[in-house]
């Protein structure tokens, strides 16, 4: 597809159920990040992809969450023993380059809700 | 972690009204800021990408200026239409590769 493809559209999870969402970036770019956000906020940031390089993990709030892309595409992020917290919408994003001059293409996003 | 704040929150104006929003951000270790337009049930759009302290854009009825030493953006919408109604995010690159996003402004434009 033309744009960033993420999937499920909406999950639905009980607590302590674990979770993997699916992000297909753009073909080609090089830069892939996740961002989430909560009700009534601006998204915060998660995790960056330099191809299959985690360059920055720093937003990812505890070790329940865990990205991946192994190929340098595809990247999926996993959360383990879902709680009621982790209720958010998870964006993910791809850029040809870095951000420094060039947009981010969004998905749609991802809803999860935590019951 | 950035202070990134965007006034107002929320706006409701009538259709062909003009309006603006602002976005501040810390001016140390800029890169670029970045505008992002948030439809409900749609992907955040980007709408300008702007480097230079002094930058100016336009696409149609859309407008931003940036101003790097003081740290603040604005963004104008002349003539709103209703389909302009959507969240209006403002993100600052300051570290290299990560926006910080601010809160938004949710423009409303009644017909």
């Amino acid at each position: 597809g033309a744009g960033v493809s993420q999937s499920p559209r909406y999950k639905v999870a009980k607590r302590g159920q674990d979770v993997a969402l699916r992000c297909d970036p753009i073909s080609g770019h090089v830069s892939l990040f996740w961002y989430q956000q909560a009700l009534g906020q601006g998204p915060e940031f998660l995790t960056y992809f330099q191809n299959e390089a985690q360059l920055d993990k720093s937003g990812l709030p505890s070790d329940r969450f865990f990205a991946e892309r192994p190929e340098g595409s595809v990247s999926t992020l996993k959360i383990q023993r879902t709680q009621q917290e982790d209720s958010a919408v998870y964006l993910c994003a791809s850029s040809s380059t870095g951000l420094s001059n060039t947009e981010a293409f969004f998905g749609q996003g991802t809803r999860l809700t935590v019951v | 972690i950035l202070n990134v704040e965007q006034s107002p929150q929320s706006l409701h104006v009538q259709e062909g009204d003009s309006t603006n929003f602002t976005c501040s951000f810390p001016s140390s270790n800029f890169y670029a800021l970045h505008w992002y337009r948030w439809e409900t049930a749609k992907s955040p759009e980007a709408l300008f990408v702007m480097t230079l302290n002094g930058d100016e854009k336009k696409k149609g009825r859309i407008s931003a200026t940036l101003n790097t030493k003081e740290g603040y953006s604005y963004l104008y919408i002349k003539g709103s239409q209703p389909e302009d109604s959507a969240t209006y995010l403002c993100a600052p690159n300051n570290a290299g590769n990560m926006l910080t996003f601010g809160g938004g402004t949710r423009l409303m434009v009644k017909p």
